[in-house]
């Protein structure tokens, strides 16, 4: 049980495309959603919280504007990361935490790898 | 610094007993985690531990929580190639840096 679906795994643009990414739960109702990057080598920095029917709530430095996100039901997220560029190049991971409150645990997708060119 | 903080490496042998530590500072946190990451995948949740628990077994995993001193520790018995992966330490929302776990045949 507590499957997180990612998609796409794997995604190539040219600068100035927007990509959204999806992350799903298939087996479980995940009120909160999280959207991590990570650089090579390092460990997950946190983007954002998304919850279920409000607006996602932003960490310092992330540009809300640039990293739109939207959970409108409780088994999908999704990411879109606006008008991107080389330096958006990255490694995203989404997890999902159960609706039961805040000490679950987090389910995490398979990642995204984003790569512009 | 970082409020979870972890080695970043560790090398063993095919066989040997793993024993990767934390330090953490939350003393509210309910559970603490550990999570296993393969090359160009996401986390993996490998177990969990409630607070107030000083050892959880699950098969080859042996959790143990030293609330006092707010160290937990992940051992790995019998370590296979297969284990090699970066390990991550996990209050509820703040991560280790990750400790990379390489396993020598």
């Amino acid at each position: 049980g507590a499957v997180v679906s990612q998609h796409p795994s794997w995604v190539i643009c040219k600068s100035g495309t927007s990509v959204k990414i999806e992350c799903r739960s298939l087996d479980f109702q995940a009120t909160t959603m999280f959207w991590y990057r990570q650089f090579p080598k390092q460990s997950l920095m946190l983007m954002a919280t998304s919850n279920e029917g409000s607006k996602a709530t932003y960490e310092q430095g992330v540009e809300k504007d640039k990293f739109l996100i939207n959970h409108a039901s409780l088994t999908l997220s999704t990411l879109t990361v606006t008008s991107a560029h080389p330096e958006d190049s990255s490694f995203y991971i989404c997890s999902a935490r159960y609706s039961g409150g805040s000490n679950q645990p987090q389910h995490f997708g398979d990642g995204t790898r984003l790569s512009i060119l | 610094g970082e409020d979870v903080e972890q080695s970043l490496f560790l090398s063993v042998r095919e066989g040997d007993s793993s024993v990767i530590n934390c330090t953490y500072t939350d003393s509210s946190s309910t559970y603490l985690y550990w999570y296993k990451q393969e090359p160009g995948a996401g986390l993996q949740l490998l177990t969990y531990i409630f607070s107030n628990m000083d050892m959880k077994q699950d098969q080859r995993l042996t959790v143990l929580l030293n609330k006092k001193d707010k160290h937990l520790s992940l051992r790995i018995a019998d370590t296979q190639t297969g284990d090699s992966a970066i390990y991550f330490c996990a209050e509820t929302m703040r991560f280790g840096a990750g400790t990379r776990l390489t396993v020598k045949p």
